[in-house]
């Protein structure tokens, strides 16, 4: 069974740029959440998606937002991107709704603003 | 708001030692918990969990038991290996809200 794959792995921006990520999530997990990683602050939760609705939301600002599509596939997009969204993006996917259920987490995206 | 303390590393051992990593968690119920376990360059992994007081998790050597009463979920190994050099987290759930320790990392010499 194929992982959870991140697209892209590695991305390079300008300050005040927007930018758009994507997970595809294990084939039959309807969960995805995505973490924001850094050396200073961590791993922090950002949201968790499933079946197509966001059901819940880290302490992050409104430039951060994300979707889920029918096939379970998310995305996340950062706008008026800050030299502080720098940062390795996680996404994670699971059967079910929750912390409770097992998650798989994909390599990441490293993301760079300059 | 719920918060996970990890001890600080990196944690440096010779191979075959044993190995403990703390961790200690502040929640307002009774969460799930968690060890997930990061190789380089890799996204994480979950090595193992406890959902209610008194569980013990294991997983490939690894154990920890969740104490209600201490508020911790320390992980430990009998006898390391240099392919369990890593970043460990620390996790708990709550309320559908994961909050993570900032890592541990273990580097082991043969």
């Amino acid at each position: 069974k194929a992982g959870v794959t991140q697209t892209p792995r590695y991305l390079i921006k300008t300050r005040g740029q927007q930018v758009t990520l994507s997970c595809s999530p294990i084939s039959g997990h309807r969960s995805v959440s995505w973490y924001q990683q850094t050396p200073g602050q961590g791993l922090q939760f950002l949201f968790e998606y499933f079946s197509e609705t966001q059901r819940n939301k880290g302490n992050f600002p409104g430039r951060f937002s994300g979707r889920q599509f029918s096939n379970s596939r998310s995305e996340m997009n950062v706008s008026t991107l800050e030299l502080g969204d720098s940062a390795l993006y996680l996404c994670a996917s699971s059967l079910g709704q929750g912390g409770r259920y097992e998650q798989y987490f994909g390599p990441g995206t490293r993301l760079t603003v300059t | 708001g719920n918060s996970v303390t990890q001890m600080e590393g990196p944690v440096t051992l010779s191979e075959e030692a044993f190995l403990t990593i703390n961790c200690t968690y502040t929640a307002t119920g009774y969460p799930s918990l968690f060890w997930y376990v990061q190789y380089p360059g890799e996204g994480l992994q979950l090595l193992l969990k406890a959902t209610k007081a008194d569980d013990k998790g294991s997983n490939k050597g690894f154990e920890a038991t969740y104490r209600k009463e201490t508020t911790s979920f320390h992980l430990e190994k009998g006898s390391v290996q240099v392919s369990d050099s890593a970043v460990y987290f620390c996790a708990l759930s709550e309320n559908y809200i994961p909050t993570f320790g900032r890592g541990t990392s273990l580097i082991v010499h043969p």
